[in-house]
C-alpha cells in the first residue's frame, strides 16, 4: 500500500515568515501533486511535478521533486494571511493514470497578521 | 469553461430517503472521480470513472451508485443513508497524463 506522510499536520505563523511542508515516502510516485483547499470548497490544484529532481516556482511558492520520486517539499516565503489553509500533497500510483490519487493527511496553515 | 461544477452545494437528507448529487464538466476530461471528505481529513477515494466505465470502485457500500450518463455528466444515487455518512462530497475530473485534477466545490451532505 502506498502512503504520503505529510508534515507538520499544524503550522501557525506571523506573516512575514518562511515555512516548508514535507511529503514523504517509500513508495516512488509518477507524479506528484499539491493542492489548496479552503473551508467548505473543494481542493485548488497548485502544481504537478513528474520529473525527480524537478523544482517549480509559482510566486512565493517553490515546489521540489525527490531525485527518487519518493517525496516533495513546499516552501512558501514570506507568507501572508491569504496563504491561509489546508494543503495538501498528493501522488499518483507508481505506473500513473492508476486513478487512484494517494493523499497526505494535510497541512493546516494558519498566516497571522 | 475550466469548472467542474457540483449540485446541491448542500443537502440535509433523512436515512430513509433517495437523493442524487450532481457533477458536470466541459473541459472534455474522459476521468471522473467521487470523493469523500470527512472534516480535517484528507479526501478518500470512492469511484472512477474511465471513458464513462467504471474503472475504480473502493469497496464503498451499496447504499452508494454512481452513474456516468455521458463524458460531461457524473452522478451519485444515494439510499438509505447513515449518520457516518455525511460529509463533503467531492467530484473531479482529469485528462490522461501527470496534469492533476480539477475538484468541484463540492456537496455538503448532512444524514439526520
Amino acid at each position: 500500500t502506498q502512503l504520503l506522510e505529510q508534515s507538520p499536520q499544524f503550522l501557525s505563523i506571523q506573516e512575514g515568515e518562511n515555512l516548508t511542508v514535507y511529503c514523504n515516502s517509500s513508495s516512488v510516485f509518477s507524479s506528484l501533486q499539491w493542492y489548496r483547499q479552503e473551508p467548505g470548497e473543494g481542493p485548488v490544484l497548485l502544481v504537478t511535478v513528474v520529473t525527480g529532481g524537478e523544482v517549480k516556482k509559482l510566486k512565493r511558492l517553490t515546489f521540489q521533486f525527490g531525485d527518487a520520486r519518493k517525496d516533495s517539499s513546499l516552501h512558501i516565503t514570506a507568507a501572508q494571511p491569504g496563504d491561509t489553509g489546508l494543503y495538501l500533497c498528493a501522488g499518483e500510483g507508481g505506473s500513473g493514470n492508476t486513478g487512484k490519487l494517494i493523499f497526505g493527511q494535510g497541512t493546516t496553515l494558519q498566516v497571522k497578521p | 469553461d475550466t469548472e467542474v461544477t457540483q449540485t446541491p452545494k448542500h443537502l440535509v437528507m433523512g436515512m430513509t430517503n433517495k437523493k442524487s448529487l450532481k457533477c458536470e464538466q466541459h473541459m472534455g476530461h474522459r476521468a471522473m472521480y467521487w470523493y469523500k471528505q470527512k472534516a480535517k481529513k484528507p479526501p478518500e477515494l470512492m469511484f472512477v470513472y474511465s471513458y464513462e466505465k467504471l474503472s475504480i470502485n473502493e469497496s464503498v457500500p451499496s447504499r452508494f451508485s454512481p452513474e456516468c450518463p455521458n463524458s460531461s455528466l457524473l452522478n451519485l444515487h444515494l439510499h438509505a443513508l447513515q449518520p457516518e455518512d455525511s460529509a463533503l462530497y467531492l467530484c473531479a475530473s482529469s485528462r490522461t497524463g501527470n496534469y492533476g485534477y480539477t475538484f468541484g466545490s463540492g456537496t455538503r451532505l448532512t444524514v439526520v
